[in-house]
């Protein structure tokens, strides 16, 4: 089946410093990769829509020169919290659509910030 | 008003009773609904796509949609510990909206 993978799993840091998670597609090219955030006991909340070669493209609310996303490739695609506070913590998680297929979306295993 | 209302529970069952999930919305744009398990500190498992009205079955588990109704439910038959979860209702126009997750606990 279709595998997402996603890089670190859990990364502990300081306040003001910028944090990478990689998702990647490990059997499948994606066009289009997806970034939420959940909080404790709170639903997924999609936070921006990456494809491939363009820029993401951000729900209301979310600040763009905050989460930086980059899609460089069909298979990988990035997510860059940049001066992380504390209320960044959080438990990130990407998904991947097939290219060229359903509008099934499959999941990473999500990566649990904190932000001290 | 939130787009999908799903009860948040929890829900707990004796093994082997069926287990009933449901989410109504308010969207009617909506196309495709999916069911995704997740269990604690890991991302959500797909169970279920549908994409019309109607029922879907697969296994142990059976998907019902009512499009008339915006109402869509989850069965989950002879359940078992390992089907304790978090379940997550998911529903999609141009993205994918989810219902808050039911925690169900299946009591060995």
């Amino acid at each position: 089946g279709a595998v997402v993978s996603q890089h670190p799993s859990r990364v502990i840091c300081k306040s003001g410093t910028s944090v990478k998670i990689e998702c990647r597609s490990l059997d499948f090219q994606a066009t289009t990769m997806f970034w939420y955030r959940q909080f404790p006991k709170q639903s997924l909340m999609l936070m921006a829509t990456s494809n491939e070669g363009s820029k993401a493209t951000y729900e209301q609310g979310v600040e763009k020169d905050k989460f930086l996303i980059n899609h460089a490739s069909l298979t990988l695609s990035t997510l860059t919290v940049t001066s992380a506070h504390p209320e960044d913590s959080s438990f990130y998680i990407c998904s991947a659509r097939l290219a060229g297929g359903s509008e099934t979306q499959y999941f990473g295993p999500g990566t649990r910030l904190l932000v001290l | 008003q939130k787009e999908v209302e799903q009860d948040p529970g929890p829900l707990s069952v004796p093994e082997g009773a069926i287990v009933s999930l449901n989410c109504t919305y308010s969207n009617s744009a909506f196309q495709y609904f999916m069911w995704y398990r997740q269990y604690s500190r890991k991302g959500p498992e797909l169970l279920m796509y549908t994409y019309s009205s109607g029922n879907k079955e697969d296994g142990r588990f059976t998907a019902q949609v009512d499009k008339s109704s915006k109402y869509i439910s989850l069965f989950i038959r002879d359940s078992q510990p390992s089907d304790s979860a978090t379940y997550l209702c998911a529903m999609e126009d141009y993205k994918l909206s989810f219902g808050a997750g039911t925690t169900v606990t299946v009591r060995a």
